[in-house]
């Protein structure tokens, strides 16, 4: 089944401890990229990357980082989260046109 | 200036109805796709419709159609046979420029519209 799949799914954390949230797709797609969602904003854009080893800020990368050592994976990482960067997060995955959704992640750091 | 404007933050529908949601755009790019996805209380984000800028006709998806008036700058979704699994919110998105394998897809999104479908 063509998906993607994000891990965790529902994380609790404490200021300044990192972590690292996992997408992976397995649909051999080149385009990958990290939303962030928020009450009344809809979805905004943190990295995407257009291929392996190629990455690039979206709207709203302060606070993130990315990599992309493999075309299926694209991990999300957060070296000393905050408060303000608690939020559903969505990773996708696209060919051309259509972006496909993982399942989010919801991320509360106290 | 907001690049999408959903401006019905919730709309009640009663089943079997039909319903259309707004959802107005602002590019000067000639080349954008615009896109309404559906967001369940579970969560998912799941991809209903796709438009493009250069496309003659309305797409189309099974109930689900999009109301392209390009001069109008509007990509209105219209729902007909509303169902009680139709309860969402729904987002309404636009890429803008040129798509090739090689090219950046950012998404912009609007800021939703909860759909309630009443029995």
């Amino acid at each position: 089944e063509a998906q993607v799949t994000q891990n965790p799914r529902y994380l609790i954390t404490v200021t300044g401890k990192k972590l690292t949230v996992t997408c992976s797709q397995n649909m051999n797609h080149e385009y990958m990229s990290w939303y962030r969602q928020d009450p009344g904003l809809g979805l905004r854009q943190i990295y995407y990357s257009m291929n392996v080893e190629v990455t690039d800020k979206g709207d709203v990368p302060e606070g993130y980082k990315v990599s992309r050592k493999e075309k299926r994976n694209f991990p999300l990482i957060l070296e000393s989260p905050s408060p303000n960067q608690t939020s559903l997060y969505f990773c996708a995955s696209s060919f051309l046109e259509t972006q496909y959704f993982g399942p989010g992640t919801r991320l509360l750091v106290l | 200036a907001q690049k999408i404007t959903q401006t019905q933050p919730g709309m009640f529908v009663q089943e079997k109805e039909a319903v259309t949601l707004d959802c107005t755009y602002d590019t000067s790019d000639p080349s954008y796709g615009l896109f309404w996805y559906k967001q369940p209380s579970s969560g998912e984000m799941i991809f209903l419709i796709y438009q493009g800028s250069y496309d003659q006709q309305n797409a189309t998806e099974g109930r689900y159609s999009l109301n392209f008036q390009k001069a109008r700058k509007s990509a209105n979704l219209v729902i007909s046979a509303s169902q009680l699994g139709d309860s969402a919110m729904y987002f309404c998105a636009m890429r803008e420029g040129y798509i090739s394998s090689g090219s950046a897809r950012q998404l912009t999104f609007g800021s939703g519209t909860q759909l309630t479908v009443l029995p």
